[in-house]
């Protein structure tokens, strides 16, 4: 069975810290991993990355894939109010099972 | 630029009703997903699509039926309402191929209440 396991399950900062989530997957034909954020409605889409290990960024955050460790990293630098929400990790498969299975998720939060 | 959409955005059911959620897309992506969020948690798959005709389950396929009979439409049926049930509901899609982005794109989500 597909797993996807994310760590922490919360975690709550101050302003101007940077934290580390961390996504884990078990998975049969590994395509790519998604990072995606969520507020109050729809997933938005952060990054995706592949077996290329080559690290994505955008502004204060970055992620980063390691194939040998089948995980993943998304660190967000000098977080701010408006970065709190739930972080999202996802495993695309492929091999004509293009499943998406989704992690349960972190919830950030930070404060002033 | 229409994207994911999905209807209705609000349903209140009584036990043992029965409804379709509607989704369709215009970005000619083969790959479409339904998903099921619960309150502070994750995104579970119910049903998946790789193209018009084919649909296979996710995690949490009972209670649920899709159908694919069009690239555009994958609508959710859910036969006998039951409080489990009581969830959002999203749509996805994704285009398949080499020269994808990679990028699940959603609807806005529809807020499913089993009473």
């Amino acid at each position: 069975e597909d797993k996807v396991v994310q760590s922490p399950l919360s975690l709550v900062v101050h302003e101007g810290d940077t934290v580390t989530l961390n996504c884990s997957y078990e998975v049969t034909n590994f395509r790519s991993l998604l990072w995606y954020k969520q507020e109050k409605k729809a997933p938005t889409f952060l990054f995706m990355l592949t077996s290329s290990g080559i690290e994505k960024k955008s502004g204060r955050l970055s992620s980063i894939l390691d194939k040998k460790e089948l995980s993943s990293i998304l660190n967000i630098t000098a977080t701010q109010t408006g970065d709190s929400a739930i972080y999202l990790c996802a495993v695309r498969t492929q091999g004509g099972s293009e499943k998406l299975v989704f992690g349960k998720g972190t919830k950030l939060t930070v404060n002033p | 630029n229409a994207g994911v959409t999905q209807t209705p955005k609000f349903r209140i059911l009584k036990i043992g009703q029965s409804m379709t959620l509607q989704c369709t897309q215009d970005m000619n992506h083969n790959y479409m997903y339904w998903y099921r969020q619960d309150p502070g948690m994750g995104l579970k798959l119910i049903y998946y699509s790789v193209g018009a005709g084919i649909t296979d389950k996710g995690e949490v396929p009972n209670g649920y039926n899709v159908s694919r009979s069009t690239t555009e439409d994958f609508p959710l049926r859910l036969e006998l309402a039951a409080p489990s049930q009581t969830s959002v509901y999203f749509c996805a899609s994704i285009a398949g191929g080499g020269g994808s982005t990679g990028e699940l794109f959603f609807g806005e989500g529809s807020r499913l209440t089993v009473l």
